[in-house]
Order: C-alpha cells, then sequence, then structure tokens
C-alpha cells in the first residue's frame, strides 16, 4: 500500500537554528499537509498546499515557518529560527483529491529544540 | 469553534474483551468523522469514517455509532487484541468544504490491551 514517507524520524537542532523537514507524499495524491503534535496533546493543523502553493494555514505557521514542493516528490518544511516551543511532533499528510477527506499521514519527524 | 474531545484519557481492557471509546463533538455543522489509531511513535492511521446521514458504520473488528442528537461518537472494537494497543483519537468537521483547516482532532484515548 502506498504511503507518505518523512525524514528524518529524529532532527535534534539548538534554539535558532533552521531546520528542514521532509516528506514524499503519495504520488498521485494533490494535496500536501504539515501538522504537528506537541507531547501530550492534540495533532493541530499548520498549513495545507496546493497546486504550488499554499492553501491554508493557521495561526501557528507564522513567518519563521515555510513550505516548498522542490520538486515532484518532495514536500519541505523550514523552520527557520527554531524556539524550544518548536519541539514537537511533525507530521506530513496528503490526500487525494480533495483537503477534507480522510488524511494519509507520514510517521512523522520528532523535533527536539534545546 | 469546534471541539473535539474524549470521555477518557485511558482505558485498559482483557484480551478478548471489546472495547468502547468515546467521543464528543461541538459543532452541529459537522457532518464528517473518523477514527485514527496511532501507535507510539507512529503517525495516525485511519480505522474508519462515518458520514452524518449514517448512525452506524462497521468495518473488520469495528464499529462506529454516531448520535448526532446529542453529539457523539464512539468507536467499539471487537474481541481486542495486543495490537490494538494505541492512541485511538477522531477527528470531525464538515466534508466538502475545501478546507483541511476545519477539520479538528480529539487529544485521544490510551488503550491498553490486558493479557
Amino acid at each position: 500500500e502506498p504511503e507518505v514517507t518523512q525524514t528524518p524520524s529524529h532532527q535534534v537542532t539548538q534554539m535558532g537554528q533552521e531546520v528542514i523537514l521532509r516528506c514524499v507524499p503519495i504520488s498521485n495524491h494533490l494535496y500536501f499537509y504539515w501538522y504537528r503534535q506537541i507531547l501530550g496533546q492534540k495533532v493541530e493543523f499548520l498549513v495545507s498546499f496546493y497546486n504550488n502553493e499554499i492553501s491554508e494555514k493557521s495561526e501557528i505557521f507564522d513567518d519563521q515557518f515555510s513550505v516548498e514542493r522542490p520538486d515532484g516528490s518532495n514536500f519541505t518544511l523550514k523552520i527557520r529560527s527554531t524556539k524550544l516551543e518548536d519541539s514537537a511532533m511533525y507530521f506530513c499528510a496528503s490526500t487525494p483529491r480533495a483537503p477534507s477527506e480522510k488524511l494519509f499521514f507520514g510517521s512523522g519527524t520528532q523535533l527536539s529544540v534545546l | 469553534g469546534e471541539s473535539v474531545g474524549l470521555h477518557l484519557p485511558t482505558l485498559s481492557v482483557q484480551e478478548g474483551d471489546n472495547s468502547i471509546i468515546n467521543c464528543a463533538y461541538s459543532n452541529s455543522a459537522s457532518d464528517y468523522f473518523i477514527w485514527y489509531k496511532q501507535e507510539s511513535g507512529k503517525g495516525p492511521q485511519f480505522i474508519i469514517d462515518i458520514r452524518s446521514n449514517m448512525d452506524k458504520r462497521q468495518g473488520q473488528r469495528v464499529t462506529v455509532l454516531l448520535n448526532k442528537t446529542v453529539k457523539h461518537l464512539s468507536l467499539q472494537i471487537a474481541a481486542t487484541q495486543p495490537g490494538d494497543s494505541a492512541v485511538y483519537f477522531c477527528a470531525g468537521g464538515v466534508e466538502n468544504s475545501g478546507s483541511a483547516r476545519q477539520l479538528t482532532f480529539g487529544s485521544g484515548t490510551q488503550l491498553t490491551v490486558l493479557p
């Protein structure tokens, strides 16, 4: 069964450093997303991406965050200057046709900001 | 705004027993609900979904019940197995809204299956 893949599985960084989280969505899916989950808390929407541009973003997705689809397969989340409170599990997801149908999640990247 | 939550943060059941995990939602406009299973260190995995024109939907060993009157849904797992141990959470929103942002996730119930 096709799946969303994410790399790395764990990322440790110093506060103020830039990180790039990488994702390969399912190949025939059109919508891509980033979510985050702080330990013990709910999954939170960050951003959705369609047709090479951001469709929606949440209040969490401020100017420190950016997304990119640099080629036909990768989808990246960049955090420019990480803060301690950015420590969380970041999930990439994709959907085939529409943004409100069931999401296919990757296994996540655990980001630890020290 | 929408809030989706669960009644119990933890649930322990004996292997072979049935499990029932509950979820409440607040937005009357929500018409699409999904149950996800999240094993430790992994991403959420789709289990089953239900639309508001249905009260019940069955999958393999799982059943979701939707009570729109009290804005409540439940996930029933039959003959619970050790591999069912995970966090289960519901998500709700408006299907065909064109918006992923409005899909709201609950905080999860940790299901532990005892031998």
